[in-house]
């Protein structure tokens, strides 16, 4: 079974602060994305990778900055976090091989900007 | 402009009763099209998906989903809730032969009642 694994299901920063979110997974998947959910507007793209050291930016990548230096690993930044970015966070992973490969979502990190 | 709709943003169902979920989707030519579901506190997992074939597709936990080109519709249906159903659901569609670049719809959220 594909694992996705996010490093905190809840977290609670203040404005100002440098935040890390992390995401591995074990499938030696090429693509891994980073995704930002609120209610009322579903799940919407920040920034994904097709390969180490690789990245891209998706629909809302302002005030966000990602990191893969490792394949299974693709960590998002948030280098000054403010109230605006609390939300949920999904991370998300795919091979590359077909076309038709599918993504594999974590289990979230709902992260709270006081 | 591409884009998804769901416009159903709660649906209450007995259990036992039909259900189905409605998508609808603008978008240049045929896409790829998913539903996913996402229950309490955890990531989304992916129930079926629509590449091409026959346009009525199968999925998990009793799921299918029919896609209608004409209607530019591919609802969710199953024939008969159980309570484990209660989930948020996501709509998704993709351009074909690049599932990197999915746009979500803004979910519907299903309660099932005893």
């Amino acid at each position: 079974d594909v694992k996705v694994t996010q490093s905190s299901r809840y977290l609670v920063k203040r404005t100002g602060e440098k935040v890390f979110l992390e995401c591995v997974q074990d499938m030696d998947h090429e693509n891994m994305f980073w995704y930002r959910q609120d209610p009322g507007l579903g799940l919407r793209l920040i920034y994904f990778s097709y390969d180490v050291k690789m990245k891209e930016k998706g629909d809302i990548p302002e005030g966000y900055s990602v990191s893969r230096e490792k394949k299974e690993r693709f960590s998002l930044i948030l280098e000054s976090a403010s109230t605006n970015q609390t939300s949920m966070y999904l991370c998300a992973s795919r091979p590359n091989l077909h076309s038709t490969d599918t993504q594999y979502f974590g289990p979230g990190t709902r992260l709270t900007v006081l | 402009a591409q884009s998804v709709t769901q416009p159903d943003i709660h649906i209450t169902v007995s259990e036992g009763a039909s259900l189905e979920l409605r998508c609808n989707y603008s978008y240049g030519a045929t896409p790829y099209l998913f539903w996913y579901v996402q229950s309490p506190g955890q990531g989304l997992q992916l129930l079926l998906k629509y590449f091409s074939g026959d346009t009525l597709v199968q999925g998990i936990k009793g799921f299918e989903a029919e896609f209608k080109r004409s209607q530019s519709s591919f609802n969710l249906r199953k024939p008969s809730v159980h309570w484990s159903d209660a989930a948020e659901y996501f709509c998704a569609v993709g351009p074909r032969y690049n599932t990197d670049k999915l746009i979500f719809g803004t979910g519907t959220r299903l309660q099932v009642f005893p």
